[in-house]
């Protein structure tokens, strides 16, 4: 099984920061990477797809790089809709897998 | 706009069986373009991959459930179910349904998802 490790498991910042949360997959799964963000008590929401690929409706201020086994998903400039829970997917075999999450706080 | 919901008992006893549904709705569940998943996150915790259902009605299921869980698609109603038999206080939590896209590459993901519905699991 793939494990999937984000760092940091929680980060405050300001509005206008720009903001990078780290996951690490435990074997290389490629590009087969996806980014949701979680606000409280409503579902995820796919972000990045493919380790970089934007979905559509999603800011440009998201972004996402990486392959292999470490990947970033990067806020270019926080904006107070952006506080939430995100969370890295593996899709590159079974059991999908879930990171544990990061919750980003106001500073 | 495809939508997903789900629905099922709020409260399962232990040792009984978890069933849930989740319709589909602004398009067809029929495509070999997608599979239909089902999610869960217990209160306060992270995302845990249950297990996803193909079109061809292959299933995957995620190995530390995969003795209790059985998922099921029916075409006729644009509907899928997963049932979670011997459930205990640990299978407490919000269960999401979502669909599947894989493209050509074999790149996919789960989007949308469904509102969730919260299944606990008390006597």
């Amino acid at each position: 099984d793939i494990q999937m490790t984000q760092s940091p498991s929680s980060l405050s910042a300001s509005v206008g920061d720009r903001v990078t949360i780290t996951c690490r997959a435990s074997q290389s799964i490629s590009r087969y990477l996806n980014w949701y963000q979680q606000k409280p008590g409503k579902a995820p929401k796919l972000l990045i797809y493919a380790a970089s690929s934007l979905q559509g409706g999603v800011p440009s201020r998201f972004s996402g790089s990486g392959s292999g086994t470490d990947f970033t998903l990067t806020i270019s400039s926080l904006q107070p809709e952006d506080f939430a829970t995100y969370y890295c997917q593996q899709s590159y075999s079974t059991p999908l897998s879930f990171g544990q999450g990061t919750k980003l706080e106001i500073k | 706009q495809l939508q997903l919901q789900e629905s099922g008992p709020g409260l399962v006893k232990p040792s009984e069986t978890l069933s849930l549904t989740c319709t589909v709705s602004g398009g067809s569940i029929s495509s070999n373009s997608y599979y239909w998943g089902w999610i869960r996150q217990p209160p306060g915790k992270g995302l845990e991959w249950i297990g996803s259902i193909y079109y061809s009605g292959s299933t995957y299921y995620n190995p530390s459930l995969k003795s209790r869980v059985t998922i099921s698609v029916d075409t006729s109603k644009n509907k899928f179910s997963l049932k979670l038999s011997s459930v205990t206080a640990a299978d407490t939590a919000v269960y999401y349904c979502a669909r599947g896209l894989t493209l050509s590459s074999g790149y996919n993901w789960f989007d949308p998802w469904g509102q969730g519905t919260l299944v606990t699991v008390s006597s």
